[in-house]
């Protein structure tokens, strides 16, 4: 049980684009999901907190315009980052808090972007 | 200023020995502690939780809680070349839903 999965797991697009990354929980509903990022050899970042029907709680220092969040069910919540640019290659990874185990969160496999 | 704190190691021990990960935190009310394991190249998986004072065993792993130290650690009993792979520690304050991570310990396990 447990499993939450990311799409794509890889994508290279060119600057000026938009991509849009989905998180899944499969077997448990999420009312919390949490967006990450994570470049070479540091640790995760949290970017923002994504909270079903209701908007996106953002870190300080992340662009709410650039990163778009929406969490329309309690297992899907998607991750668009809008006009991309090379600062933006990345490893972006979701995760998703399992309401029936308190705190514990699980992590999608993370999806590796690349922008050209 | 809320943190997790963790040697970067690398922590190198042999086949079959107990390799001892240690974390420290800041905020002293924090109330949810997570060991997550992370190979190189991929996402962060859930290894321990613990919630209370003492010791939760779980297979080869055994996480350690003493909150009137803030201290956390992860035990890895007859450790295999499998579990090299860096180890985050992460807390979530009370009231809180966001996990803080440490940078990580980069264990190593040599045949």
């Amino acid at each position: 049980g447990a499993v939450v999965s990311q799409h794509p797991s890889r994508v290279i697009c060119k600057s000026g684009t938009s991509v849009k990354i989905e998180c899944r929980s499969l077997d448990f509903q999420a009312t919390t999901m949490f967006w990450y990022r994570q470049f070479p050899k540091q640790s995760l970042m949290l970017m923002a907190t994504s909270n079903e029907g209701s908007k996106a709680t953002y870190e300080q220092g992340v662009e709410k315009d650039k990163f778009l969040i929406n969490h329309a069910s309690l297992t899907l919540s998607t991750l668009t980052v809008t006009s991309a640019h090379p600062e933006d290659s990345s490893f972006y990874i979701c995760s998703a808090r399992d309401v029936e185990r308190s705190y514990e969160q699980y992590f999608g496999p993370g999806t590796r972007l690349t922008v050209t | 200023q809320k943190e997790v704190e963790q040697n970067s190691g690398p922590l190198s021990v042999p086949e079959g020995a107990i390799a001892s990960l240690n974390c420290t935190y800041s905020d002293r009310g924090s109330q949810s502690f997570f060991w997550y394991r992370q190979y190189s190249g991929k996402s962060p998986e859930l290894i321990m939780s613990i919630y209370s004072n003492g010791d939760k065993e779980d297979g080869r792993f055994t996480a350690q809680l003493n909150k009137a130290s803030q201290y956390v650690s992860l035990l890895i009993r007859d450790s295999q070349p499998s579990d090299s792979a860096t180890y985050l520690c992460a807390v979530v304050s009370e009231g809180g839903n966001k996990l803080t991570f440490g940078t990580g310990t980069q264990l190593k396990v040599e045949l």
